[in-house]
């Protein structure tokens, strides 16, 4: 199996500028889970959803942020419009069960 | 709320050496517990974890860990380190959600570095 797979590996933009990042879960598994990595505030949960639907999006900063996954095998996180605030690492995961996640490489972005 | 604490930021042992790394959790339930271990520019790689049963856990490359009830604490320990080991480590604790799955909430890593 190949894994989470997240594209593009690295980002970077301008100020303003709309970004979606892109994971592909591990095949059969029921849910995705999206976090975001930074210095400042480690990792954080972002969003996770069960079957295609989202379940606790509680830890999305701000209405600039939304997650879709309208299919089994792949979701995308949307910023729009990003500020450099949002400059981090971030990570998909996939669980067959919810309980043992396997993570994707990430996704580093840098918004000047 | 549950909560992972890592007091340790940066442990530099010589390759050879045991290890431990500490990590207590806050939670009101029976926890489920994991390490996790991240190289440079990479994801996070399972080590081992813990939902029930058998106190001490065995992991990969390695590894065990043990769940000390009394103590909330979940130390992973490695007899012999070698210097690929080199990475930060990180401890988690998943609660159970109404919705399914669980939400892991992560401590703050710890750098391990190795001296050859």
């Amino acid at each position: 199996d190949a894994g989470v797979i997240q594209s593009p590996r690295h980002e970077v933009t301008e100020m303003g500028q709309e970004v979606t990042l892109r994971c592909k879960p591990i095949s059969g598994h029921d849910y995705l889970f999206w976090y975001r990595q930074t210095m400042m505030r480690g990792l954080e949960l972002l969003i996770y959803f069960n079957n295609n639907v989202p379940i606790d999006d509680s830890g999305m900063p701000e209405d600039r942020f939304s997650a879709k996954m309208p299919n089994a095998s792949f979701s995308t996180l949307k910023i729009q419009p990003s500020e450099p605030r949002d400059s981090a690492v971030y990570f998909c995961a996939s669980s067959l069960t919810g309980s043992i996640q396997y993570f994707g490489a990430g996704t580093r972005l840098s918004v000047l | 709320a549950q909560s992972v604490t890592q007091p340790d930021i940066h442990i530099t042992v010589s390759e050879g050496a045991s290890l431990e790394l500490r990590c207590n959790y806050s939670y009101g339930a029976t926890p489920y517990l994991f390490w996790y271990v991240q190289s440079p520019g990479q994801g996070l790689q399972l080590l081992l974890k813990y939902f029930s049963g058998d106190t001490l856990v065995q992991g990969i490359k390695g590894f065990e860990a043990e769940f000390k009830r009394s103590q909330s604490s979940f130390n992973l320990r490695k007899p012999s380190v070698h210097w690929s080991d080199a990475a930060e480590y990180f401890c988690a604790v998943g609660a159970p959600q109404a919705g399914g799955g669980n939400k892991l909430t992560f401590g703050t890593g710890t750098q391990l570095k190795v001296e050859l």
